[in-house]
């Protein structure tokens, strides 16, 4: 069974802190791994990765794979207020292209001004 | 910028009726997706669909739950027999070749 765990699943901070968030994963055939932002409702996307190693940068976030390892990181630099929410780290395996993601439970981040 | 909607965004339903959540996936999107989501659990998959047909489908989907596509626009996910343990936010998502997108949810209440 595909299992995916994330640290901590709470944490808070005061805005301009940097955070690290944590998912590591065990699944069979991997094929990719996501990290969702979660406000009020849906989920929104925020990185997909695919190869061991390659930072993927949007802004004040980023995010990095290892595959050996099998655990993904995502960090938030000069954090601000609107950074708070739950952040799902989710994995996917190869079995086609409609195969289900598996969650993990979220880092719930609190930003305190 | 395209977006997955659905509707309704709250239900509330009897135990013992069924009811059918609605999902507008983006257009030249080809796969859809089910997922719940129980109040402080975590996001589960319920049901994968391409190509007009499920293609995966968790242990979660039994026989009380059906999907559909009935037109070229929406993707319906229906539950014959709600029960309590039912209530939960329901999600659809659906992807063009990779990340999948989700919709802002329904939520169901079941009383």
């Amino acid at each position: 069974e595909d299992k995916v765990v994330q640290s901590p699943l709470s944490l808070v901070v005061h805005e301009g802190d940097t955070v690290t968030l944590n998912c590591s994963y065990e699944v069979t055939n991997f094929r990719s791994l996501l990290w969702y932002k979660q406000e009020k409702k849906a989920p929104t996307f925020l990185f997909m990765l695919t190869s061991s190693g390659i930072e993927k940068k949007s802004g004040r976030l980023s995010s990095i794979l290892d595959k050996k390892e099998l655990f993904s990181i995502l960090n938030i630099t000069a954090t601000q207020t609107g950074d708070s929410a739950v952040y799902l780290c989710a994995v996917e395996s190869s079995g086609g292209g409609a195969d289900g993601l598996t969650f993990g439970k979220g880092t719930h981040l609190i930003i305190q001004p | 910028e395209p977006e997955v909607t659905q509707t309704p965004s709250h239900q509330v339903t009897q135990m013992g009726q069924e009811v059918i959540l609605r999902c507008v996936p983006i257009s030249n999107h080809l796969y859809f997706y089910w997922y719940r989501q129980i109040l402080g659990q975590k996001v589960e998959f319920l049901v994968s669909f391409y190509n007009n047909e499920i293609s995966e489908k968790s242990e979660i989907f039994d026989d009380q739950f059906s999907v559909e596509r009935p037109d070229g626009s929406n993707f319906t996910l229906k539950i014959r027999s709600t029960k309590l343990e039912d209530s939960a936010m329901y999600f659809c998502a659906s992807r063009q070749f990779y990340e999948q997108y989700f919709g802002p949810g329904t939520r169901l209440t079941v009383t």
